[in-house]
């Protein structure tokens, strides 16, 4: 069955941007939306964004300024980049397939999640 | 956007239901059957239990269903087992085309 998985560092200093790559194995990318989601500790889960093979994207609105999210279908990959990191972004990032065919919002499967910590 | 309003703990024992309330605005829950809710257990990553507001993947248990009224999407779970204690979120689509989560509802189960 796909499996994902989120890679990339694990601590930020404050100003720089994070990027993170999600790596996707046991399926085909194609008919399918991707998201990045991520959850404060202790917090609830947070939208950030989905992309699909054409590289059509579309942003949370309250992170749309810093987000830039990219495709690359023959590594079977999909990245994002969130700049100007504060300790508000310190987080666990999933990276989720949305199943619906279109984008509703049915995510499976999440990545295991991979935690971000924003500090000097 | 604003996130979706989910009451931030509920209990019950096992054996009874309970339900946990998702509430929106005419921008999203109202405005489309797209919603769906997550389990997430400690540690864990968020689990697909409801999605299109009712339905079932393959494999999640029958006691688990959801329905709506105007803004506010609900989930019950019936015969509540110690396995059931765990985090729910509601998700919804929105007119803007983009994706609200609610704030999480803590479930123990007693």
């Amino acid at each position: 069955q796909v499996q994902l998985q989120e890679s990339g560092p694990g601590l930020v200093k404050p100003s720089e941007t994070l990027s993170l790559t999600c790596s996707v194995s046991g399926g085909s990318m194609y008919s399918y939306y991707w998201n990045w989601i991520r959850q404060p500790a202790g917090r609830g889960l947070e939208w950030i964004g989905r992309i699909d093979t054409s590289g059509s994207t579309n942003y949370s609105p309250s992170l749309k300024s810093r987000v830039t999210m990219s495709m690359d279908t023959s590594k079977k990959q999909f990245s994002l980049n969130l700049n100007s990191m504060t300790a508000a972004d310190t987080a666990v990032y999933y990276c989720a397939r949305d199943i619906s065919g279109r984008y509703y919002g049915w995510f499976d499967p999440w990545g295991q999640g991979i935690l971000v910590t924003v500090s000097s | 956007q604003s996130a979706l309003t989910q009451p931030a703990s509920v209990s019950g024992s096992p054996g009874q239901s309970i339900t946990i309330s998702c509430t929106g605005t005419s921008s999203d829950v109202g405005a489309y059957n797209h919603v769906s809710w997550y389990q997430q257990h400690p540690g864990k990553a968020p689990k697909l239990i409801i999605f299109d507001l009712s339905n079932r993947p393959s494999g999640v248990s029958n006691r688990f269903s959801a329905s709506k009224s105007g803004n506010t999407a609900s989930l019950t779970i019936s015969g509540l087992q110690a396995e059931d204690e765990a985090d729910y979120y509601c998700n919804s689509y929105t007119t803007s085309s983009t994706l609200v989560f609610g704030g999480g509802t803590k479930l123990t189960v007693l």
